[in-house]
């Protein structure tokens, strides 16, 4: 079975700064998905960022990158320029790709404090 | 926007009790999830669908039963609802390649259950 681990309960930034969130994972397959999903208080779940395991360049949408090291099993997530509304939980999560049936295995966040 | 609405969106009910909570999507999804948060475990599975009545388990299904009788809808029965089952319970489709990025899960907003 699949695993997804966040070592990092909590962290904090300060606004305008970078901020690095981390996640490895732990799998025998080739052919999966990775994402971040960033949960702020509303408790919505909102899609960041997305990896397919078979690129090998690194995903990124406006302020947000990853650094995908397929071989390290290692997906992190990078905030530039963080902002106040970057405050939120963020979630890894991992799909195996298997025929239509793919299900999301995530971590258990990190809970992320951008300071004004 | 999915098109995923969740109902009720809030509910309080008596241990013993049966409750059932309503997922709806507007947008032809083949593949429908519930998954269930709660503090320390991020976001588990509970059953999923890939089908008019094909539904399988996820990793959490003991108490939990689902139906699908048509496309858009998916419903998550809770037969004799018990305190441990308190948690945030998302609905959840994935996403084919014409109607966005392909194999990616969208979430709705989430219903609050609490079992007192």
């Amino acid at each position: 079975a699949q695993t997804v681990t966040q070592s990092q309960p909590e962290m904090s930034v300060q606004e305008a700064e970078t901020v690095t969130l981390s996640c490895t994972y732990d799998t025998s397959e080739n052919n999966y998905y990775l994402f971040w999903y960033k949960q702020p208080p509303s408790r919505q779940m909102i899609l960041v960022i997305r990896q397919e395991a078979y690129k090998q360049q690194n995903a990124t949408e406006n302020r947000f990158s990853v650094n995908f090291q397929k071989a390290a099993k290692s997906f992190s997530l990078k905030i530039s320029d963080s902002q106040l509304g970057d405050t939120a939980m963020y979630f890894c999560a991992f799909m195996k790709l298997q025929g239509g049936s793919e299900k999301l295995v995530f971590g258990k966040g990190t809970k992320l404090t951008v300071n004004p | 926007d999915a098109g995923i609405t969740q109902s009720p969106r809030h509910k309080v009910t008596e241990t013993g009790t049966p409750v059932t909570l309503r997922c709806h999507q507007t947008e032809n999804h083949r593949y429908m999830y519930w998954y269930r948060q709660d503090p320390g475990h991020g976001l588990r599975l509970i059953h999923y669908s890939y089908g008019v009545k094909d539904t399988d388990k996820g990793e959490v299904s003991d108490g939990y039963s689902v139906s699908r009788s048509k496309t858009e809808d998916f419903l998550l029965t809770l037969e004799s609802a018990t305190s441990s089952q308190t948690s945030v319970y998302f609905c959840a489709i994935k996403a084919t390649r014409v109607q966005g990025p392909g194999n990616t899960i969208y979430f709705g907003e989430g219903s609050w259950l609490t079992v007192v």
